[in-house]
């Protein structure tokens, strides 16, 4: 079973406007972390914003919230007031504490790829 | 500026050749990882290491192997048993303590022929 699911290959939406980005995770972890990356069409990945399964509020970095519902396992992207420049495919990610705890890996969804239209 | 690079940006090799992809980091990070990114698809783990002479297979390393003689370095060879080398590598680091994002290196393209 997958263990991040990113249900939309493509998403497309009106600058200016607001999108959200689905992500479902499944882990039997209690102690976990998400994690959303944007990747352009350059190819290099950049971190923009994180959830801990602990933590009481949604994340919020300028125009990016994390919508997380934990008893639903959802951990969905909200951006605001999209710009040109959003246009990329954008990657939701899970940490977890298994395994020992030790090993900070990764796993990632397959992306969903927003385009941003003037 | 600390980061992570990544050379070359684009590689080319004939079938049958190992090849080495490089990776530096200069943000004291312990942890670095090696992914593979397939055309629309997200990221595989091929390798990581926590810390100097130790690492770990990620999910597919058949066909991959790594060293990490140095904190700063963790070069990925591809080697001729790698049966679908062409793809997008992506090198990443983190720190071990707390729970802190992967920072990634701009890739390196490799195409086989």
């Amino acid at each position: 079973a997958q263990k991040i699911t990113q249900t939309q290959p493509g998403m497309f939406v009106q600058e200016k406007e607001a999108v959200t980005l689905d992500c479902t995770y499944d882990t039997s972890d209690q102690s976990y972390g998400l994690f959303w990356y944007k990747q352009p069409s350059s190819g290099e990945m950049i971190f923009l914003i994180y959830q801990g399964s602990y933590d009481e509020q949604n994340a919020t970095e300028g125009r990016y919230s994390l919508n997380f519902q934990k008893a639903r396992k959802s951990a969905n992207l909200v951006i605001s007031a999209s710009q040109l420049g959003d246009s990329a495919m954008y990657f939701c990610a899970m940490r977890e504490v298994g395994d020992g705890g030790s090993n900070y890996k990764l796993t990632f969804g397959k992306g969903t790829l927003l385009t941003v239209n003037p | 500026d600390g980061g992570i690079t990544q050379s070359p940006k684009y590689l080319f090799r004939k079938e049958g050749q190992n090849v080495t992809l490089s990776c530096e980091q200069n943000l004291n990070h312990d942890a670095m990882y090696w992914y593979r990114q397939d055309p629309g698809q997200g990221l595989r783990l091929i390798y990581y290491s926590q810390i100097v002479n130790d690492f770990q297979k990620g999910d597919i390393a058949e066909g991959y192997s790594v060293s990490r003689e140095k904190k700063e370095s963790f070069p990925l060879t591809v080697t001729s048993a790698q049966k679908n080398p062409t793809a997008f590598y992506l090198c990443a680091s983190t720190q071990r303590e707390g729970w802190h994002e992967q920072y990634f290196g701009p890739g390196t393209r490799l195409t086989v022929t």
